[in-house]
């Protein structure tokens, strides 16, 4: 089956650690995102890919870092530099390069500080 | 700047009543209205897309409708099953990123 993973499901950060949360997709998907989602709040954008070896920032990237050197895989580090990084985190994928497809998205990884 | 807003924030409904849910939102130049299905503790599941006013989507119990200011979410004789969070998130000519509301957190008691 087609599909999202993410791993872990939960995550535990003590205070200065970097932590990398991995985001795997097999639909042959170009863009790739990561979304912050915190109680009440609407997805907020950190990271998105358009094609592999390049990315680009979105609106709280600050305390984060990705990588795309495969189409498949699109990893997130948190790092030290986050100081609130206890939410969920959610990777998405789409089609289309800045189009209007449709994002799915993956089941997403808890992260909580120690 | 592009906004969505949705409400209500929370409905409780009795099996089988129906009722809707609204999406408002400021953009400009729509390219795509996307609702999406949120169960605790699990990735958001894509349930429609809309692409201009007028256009009308189904699914089971589920229909989306869209006007130049606002969309709908109708929830027809709905089941505990339907239970979750429904997300509504706009992309519009003017920014790379799709914008999302804070959802509707759905309960229908037996």
């Amino acid at each position: 089956d087609g599909g999202i993973t993410q791993s872990p499901k939960y995550l535990f950060r003590k205070e200065g650690q970097n932590v990398t949360l991995s985001c795997e997709q097999n639909l042959n998907h170009d863009a790739m995102y990561w979304y912050r989602q915190d109680p009440g709040q609407g997805l907020r954008l950190i990271y998105y890919s358009q094609i592999v070896n390049d990315f680009q920032k979105g609106d709280i990237a600050e305390g984060y870092s990705v990588s795309r050197e495969k189409k498949e895989s699109f990893p997130l580090t948190v790092t030290s530099a986050q100081k609130n990084p206890t939410a969920f985190y959610l990777c998405a994928s789409s089609s289309a390069r800045g189009g209007s497809e449709t994002q799915y998205f993956g089941p997403g990884t808890r992260l909580l500080v120690l | 700047e592009d906004q969505v807003t949705q409400s209500p924030e929370a409905l409780r409904l009795q099996e089988g009543e129906s009722s809707s849910l609204n999406c408002s939102y400021t953009v400009s130049g729509l390219r795509g209205l996307f609702w999406y299905r949120q169960d605790p503790g699990k990735g958001p599941e894509f349930l429609f897309t809309l692409y201009s006013a007028g256009e009308e989507k189904e699914k089971e119990r589920l229909k989306a409708t869209l006007t130049k200011k606002e969309s709908f979410l109708h929830i027809t004789a709905p089941k505990p099953e339907d239970s979750a969070t429904y997300l509504c998130a706009v992309h519009g000519d003017s920014s790379y990123k799709l914008i999302f509301g804070s959802g509707t957190r759905l309960l229908v008691r037996p």
